[in-house]
C-alpha cells in the first residue's frame, strides 16, 4: 500500500539554527500539507501546496517557514532560524485530485527537538 | 466556541464493550468529515470518512448530523487493539484546499 515517508524521523538542533524536513507524497498525490503538533496539543495545520504554489497557510506559518518541491518526488519544509517553541512533531500529508472527500494520508512525522 | 469540539474523554472500557464518541463543529459550510485515529507519538491514521447518510465499517459506525453540526462514532465489541486516541477531523471545503482542522481528541483505553 502507498505510504507518505518523511525524514529524519527525529532531528535535534540548536535554537537559531536553519532545519529542513522531508517528505516523499504518495506518488499520484498532487496535493501536500504540512501540520505539527506540539506534545499534549491537537494537530495543527500549517500549509498546504498545490501546483507547485501554497494555496493557503496559518497564522504559525510565518515568514520563518518556507515549503518547496524541489523535484517530483521530494516536498520539503524550511524553518530558517528555529525557536523553542518550533520543538513538535512535523506531519507531512498528501491527497489524491478528484472526488476523494478530501482524504488525507499522513507521514510517520519528524520530531523537531530545538534546544 | 472551537472549531472542532470532542467529548473531553478519557474513556476506559472493558473488552466487548461498545464506545460512542461525539463531536460538534462550528463551520456551517464544512463539507467533508472523518475520524482518524493516533496511537501515542504517531501519526493519525485514517479510520473513516463520514458520510451524510451514515456508514459503517465493520465494528464503526459514523453519523454525521448537518443540522445540529454533530458527528459521533460508535464501535461496537471493542478489542484491546482499538485503545487509540481518537481525532474527529473536519474540512471546510469551498477553497479551502482541503485544511483539515482537528479536535482535541479522546482517549480510548481498553482492557481486559
Amino acid at each position: 500500500e502507498p505510504e507518505v515517508t518523511q525524514t529524519p524521523s527525529h532531528q535535534v538542533t540548536q535554537m537559531g539554527q536553519e532545519v529542513i524536513l522531508r517528505c516523499v507524497p504518495i506518488s499520484n498525490h498532487l496535493y501536500f500539507y504540512w501540520y505539527r503538533q506540539i506534545l499534549g496539543q491537537k494537530v495543527e495545520f500549517l500549509v498546504s501546496f498545490y501546483n507547485n504554489e501554497i494555496s493557503e497557510k496559518s497564522e504559525i506559518f510565518d515568514d520563518q517557514f518556507s515549503v518547496e518541491r524541489p523535484d517530483g518526488s521530494n516536498f520539503t519544509l524550511k524553518i530558517r532560524s528555529t525557536k523553542l517553541e518550533d520543538s513538535a512533531m512535523y506531519f507531512c500529508a498528501s491527497r489524491a485530485t478528484g472526488w476523494v472527500r478530501y482524504e488525507q494520508y499522513f507521514g510517520p512525522g519528524t520530531r523537531l527537538t530545538v534546544t | 466556541r472551537k472549531e472542532v469540539e470532542q467529548d473531553p474523554g478519557p474513556f476506559n472500557v472493558p473488552e466487548g464493550a461498545t464506545v460512542a464518541f461525539n463531536c460538534t463543529y462550528s463551520n456551517s459550510a464544512s463539507q467533508s468529515f472523518f475520524w482518524y485515529r493516533q496511537d501515542c507519538r504517531k501519526e493519525p491514521k485514517l479510520l473513516m470518512s463520514v458520510y451524510s447518510s451514515g456508514n459503517e465499517d465493520g465494528r464503526f459506525t459514523a453519523q454525521l448530523n448537518r443540522a445540529s453540526q454533530y458527528i459521533s462514532l460508535l464501535i461496537r465489541d471493542s478489542k484491546l487493539s482499538d485503545s487509540a486516541t481518537y481525532l474527529c477531523v473536519v474540512n471546510a471545503g469551498g477553497t479551502s484546499y482541503g485544511k483539515l482542522t482537528f479536535g482535541q481528541g479522546t482517549i480510548l483505553t481498553v482492557h481486559p
